[in-house]
């Protein structure tokens, strides 16, 4: 079984709506869950973190954890068609230690 | 903008020769990581340096080794490189930003083995 599981979509949709974008993992020993966007051709680059359960909000961008479902999700709010991107989840058991990744969902957002 | 630099970008080599993939960093991060990435799989984790000197293996088996003698250079060597070793490698180094959490990646270099 994958330590964790990403729909990768793709996801498209259209300019101004609401996406959600979800991963699961089977490990219970995570506390520490991010979300990276990679664009074509770059590296995927951090856009933010939350440590156990909880909500976390920032501008746009909204992260939930339910540790008790083992389900993180990434809410974006009034999506533009420069959040297209390929969203991936990551977890850590210890901050700055190994990290797992899911495989990441591709999102585009239509003019 | 990361300060983290991957060469080549690109690079395709036939079957047999020795490959180093280098990666540097000029933000003086403790922490470097090699991962590697597939189309629709998730990023491997096959080497990591928590600093000079020190090199562990990731989860995924991997036939690459790599050296830390400096802090800002984790080079990634195949010393016969194989049609399976094509794939798209990243490297990323991370400080005590965010608790350690924020990795900064490079462009990755994409490998093709012949």
């Amino acid at each position: 079984q994958k330590e964790v599981e990403q729909d990768p979509g793709p996801l498209s949709v259209p300019e101004g709506a609401i996406v959600s974008l979800n991963c699961t993992y089977s490990n219970s020993a995570f506390q520490y869950f991010m979300w990276y966007r990679q664009y074509s051709r770059k590296g995927p680059e951090l856009l933010m973190y939350t440590y156990s359960s909880g909500n976390k909000e920032d501008g746009r961008f909204t992260a939930q954890v339910d540790k008790s479902s083992k389900y993180i999700s990434l809410f974006i709010r009034d999506s533009q068609p420069s959040d297209s991107a390929t969203y991936l989840c990551a977890m850590s058991g210890t901050a700055g230690n190994q990290f797992y990744f899911g495989t990441g969902t591709s999102l585009t957002v239509i003019p | 903008e990361a300060d983290i630099y991957q060469t080549p970008r690109y690079l395709v080599i036939g079957t047999g020769k020795k490959i180093t993939l280098e990666c540097s960093q000029t933000m003086g991060h403790d922490k470097m990581y090699w991962y590697q990435q597939d189309p629709g799989m998730e990023l491997h984790l096959i080497h990591y340096s928590y600093g000079v000197n020190s090199t562990e293996k990731g989860d995924l088996s991997s036939e690459s080794t790599v050296s830390r003698i400096r802090t800002e250079h984790f080079p990634l060597t195949l010393e016969s490189a194989r049609p399976s070793h094509t794939s798209q490698y990243l490297c990323a180094s991370s400080g005590y930003r965010d608790r350690g959490l924020r990795q900064y990646f490079g462009p990755g270099t994409r490998l093709t083995v012949t």
